[in-house]
């Protein structure tokens, strides 16, 4: 199976600051990279998918990277409502896995 | 548009079988594939298994001795069946679609307790 390595596994920023969190692959799996943010008590919400590409109604303060094996998901001008759990995922090959999740609390 | 709905028991016990069902609208069953994904009360997210358009099935190996996923295409319902269920067992169970996994059902809680 494909590990992914998320990191943080936490972090605490400040409203309209820049925060970036990362996954990192155990292998090549090309762009089937998706993030998600996940809040108390809800279902994820896709945010971005083939690592770069932002899902429908999604602010474009949310933007995705690639890097090699290296995965970056970017949050530009953090707000209030972007604090919860984040989760990425790849879709390359089966099983579909995902990584152990980033909190994000605002300060 | 697309929804998904999971339904099914709060509370199971130790040793039984778990029977849940997905029922989808905005889509064909046999035009998409549906995965199931659970999570343990403040852990991550787990991929469980999936049925595709096809209907065939995956499953996570360290399940696929215990899990059963079918569907019936008339009622756009999935199914997931997983039987000598232990307390580890103990999750929120989503039901997902779309390649990404844009969808997702609203999830439900399982408990695994005598």
């Amino acid at each position: 199976d494909i590990q992914m390595t998320q990191s943080p596994a936490s972090l605490s920023a400040s409203p309209e600051e820049i925060v970036t969190i990362t996954c990192q692959a155990s292998q090549d799996i090309g762009n089937w990279l998706a993030w998600y943010q996940q809040k108390p008590g809800k279902s994820p919400q896709l945010l971005i998918y083939s690592a770069t590409s932002l899902a429908d109604g999604i602010p474009s303060r949310f933007s995705g990277s690639r890097s090699g094996t290296q995965y970056s998901l970017k949050i530009s001008r953090l707000q209030v409502e972007d604090t919860g759990i984040y989760y990425c995922l790849q879709r390359y090959s089966n099983p579909p896995t995902f990584g152990g999740g980033t909190k994000l609390e605002l300060k | 548009q697309v929804q998904l709905k999971e339904s099914g028991p709060g509370l199971v016990q130790p040793s039984q079988t778990l029977s849940l069902t997905c029922t989808v609208s905005g889509f064909s069953l046999t035009s998409n594939s549906v995965h199931w994904v659970r999570q343990p009360p403040g852990k991550g997210l787990e991929w469980v298994g999936a049925i595709w358009s096809g209907g065939s099935t995956d499953y996570n190996s360290a399940l696929k001795s215990r899990l059963s996923i079918s569907r019936d295409t008339s009622k756009s319902q999935v199914f997931l069946k997983m039987n000598s269920l232990q307390t580890e067992d103990t999750a929120i169970y989503f039901c997902t679609s779309g390649w990404d996994f844009d969808y997702w059902g609203q999830g439900v809680m399982v408990t695994v307790s005598s």
